[in-house]
This record gives structure tokens, C-alpha cells and sequence, in this order.
């Protein structure tokens, strides 16, 4: 099946400080993107989806100025959380999907990146 | 997109069958149905999508009824890593389709 990583698993900073996030498709060109953060407990919520050479669509209440999104490649979307605060600190997950009508027809999930700001 | 209902949590004895059920009766008539799981900590995990027709592969089968209200998943033989959240959901198959998730169904396979 397709695969989705993300990088890193894993990351701990300081309050003020930018984190960059990448998912990359590693099997599969992606002309599709979606971010989704989840807190404990939760279910996934849709930051935004990204097009790759394009701008990202938000979701209501997501601040696209915080939650910098680039898709510049079939292969390749990043988000950067800038100025990250401690209510930043959650399960960010993307997921990625290829060209309608081509495999893979639906979204695959990255494992999602744990974000601690302390 | 149509909207989806499961029931929150589910328990199994391992190694019998586990049914999901899901309804979605506003679903339209080019609306896939969807089902991904989350185990915790990790990302979601396609499991099996369909139109109209039965679906099986190697994980699991979609049963949907013939007015495609409603649709079961099945885990033909759940194991203890089977234990899981199980996420329905319903969305055309184009480029421009979110996956919105709701709450799912909590799966418990217990030995």
C-alpha cells in the first residue's frame, strides 16, 4: 500500500520557537495534502489542505499565519507551527492523496508527530 | 458530505468475528464509504473504502445495504491488536474529498 512518513516522530521546544514538520509520500505522487492535529482524547481534526504549487485552504478557526503550510512538491508538504506556545502541543498528523482516478484513490495517514512546547 | 453514525465503543472476544456498524443515511449517490482505524498513538489506517458493491481484502469486509444507508464492517477474526478506534466515513473520490473525522467506534479485543 502507499506509504506516508513524517518527520520528526517527535519534538520538544521552547515557547517562541518555530517547528517545521515534513510528510513526504514516499510510493506516490500526492497532488493533495491534509494536516490534521489531534489532542487526547479526541478525534482528528482538518487544519487545511494543501495543493501542491499552491496556496493552502484553512479550516475556520485555524490561523494561517501560525500554521505555515508549503506543498511544493508531488512528494513533499511541510508545516511549520511558528512562534509555537504550550496550547500548540498536540498529535499533528497529514495524510496524502494521488491524482483522481490513479491508485492510491483515497488518503493515506502519516504516524503523526508528537509536539511538546514547554 | 454526509455525516455519519457509530456507536462509541464495542467489545469482541478474540478470535470471533467483529461487526461495526455505521449508518449514513444522507448518503448521496457518488459518496464512497470509508472505514480507517486508529490505534493509539499512532496515525489512521486505511482499511477499506466502497460504492455500492461488497467489498473484501485482506484486512477486512464491507457490507453496505442495497439503499446505502447503512454499512458494516467486519473483522472476520479480531486479535488483540485489532483493539483499535474505527472511523466510518462518507465523501465523494475526487482530488478536493476531506476526510472529516467523527468520534468512531472504540473497539475492545479482549482475550
Amino acid at each position: 500500500g502507499a506509504v506516508v512518513s513524517q518527520h520528526p516522530s517527535w519534538v520538544i521546544c521552547k515557547s517562541g520557537t518555530s517547528v517545521k514538520i515534513e510528510c513526504r509520500s514516499l510510493d506516490f505522487q500526492a497532488t493533495t495534502m491534509f494536516w490534521y492535529r489531534q489532542f487526547p482524547k479526541q478525534s482528528l481534526m482538518l487544519m487545511a489542505t494543501s495543493n501542491e504549487g499552491s496556496k493552502a485552504t484553512y479550516e475556520q478557526g485555524v490561523e494561517k499565519d501560525k500554521f505555515l503550510i508549503n506543498h511544493a512538491s508531488l512528494t513533499l508538504s511541510t508545516l511549520t507551527v511558528t512562534s509555537a506556545h504550550p496550547e500548540d502541543s498536540s498529535f499533528y498528523i497529514c495524510s496524502a492523496k494521488g491524482r483522481p482516478g490513479l491508485r492510491p484513490e483515497t488518503q493515506y495517514f502519516g504516524p503523526g508527530t508528537r509536539l511538546l512546547v514547554l | 458530505d454526509a455525516k455519519t453514525t457509530q456507536p462509541t465503543s464495542m467489545d469482541c472476544a478474540e478470535g470471533r468475528a467483529a461487526n461495526l456498524p455505521c449508518n449514513h443515511s444522507t448518503i448521496s449517490g457518488n459518496e464512497y464509504v470509508y472505514w480507517y482505524r486508529q490505534i493509539h498513538s499512532q496515525g489512521p489506517q486505511y482499511i477499506i473504502h466502497g460504492l455500492k458493491n461488497n467489498e473484501t481484502n485482506e484486512m477486512a469486509s464491507l457490507i453496505i445495504t442495497e439503499d446505502r444507508k447503512s454499512s458494516t464492517l467486519i473483522l472476520p477474526h479480531a486479535t488483540l491488536r485489532d483493539t483499535a478506534v474505527y472511523y466510518c466515513i462518507v465523501g465523494r473520490n475526487t482530488g478536493g474529498f476531506k476526510t472529516i473525522f467523527g468520534a468512531g467506534t472504540r473497539l475492545f479485543v479482549k482475550a
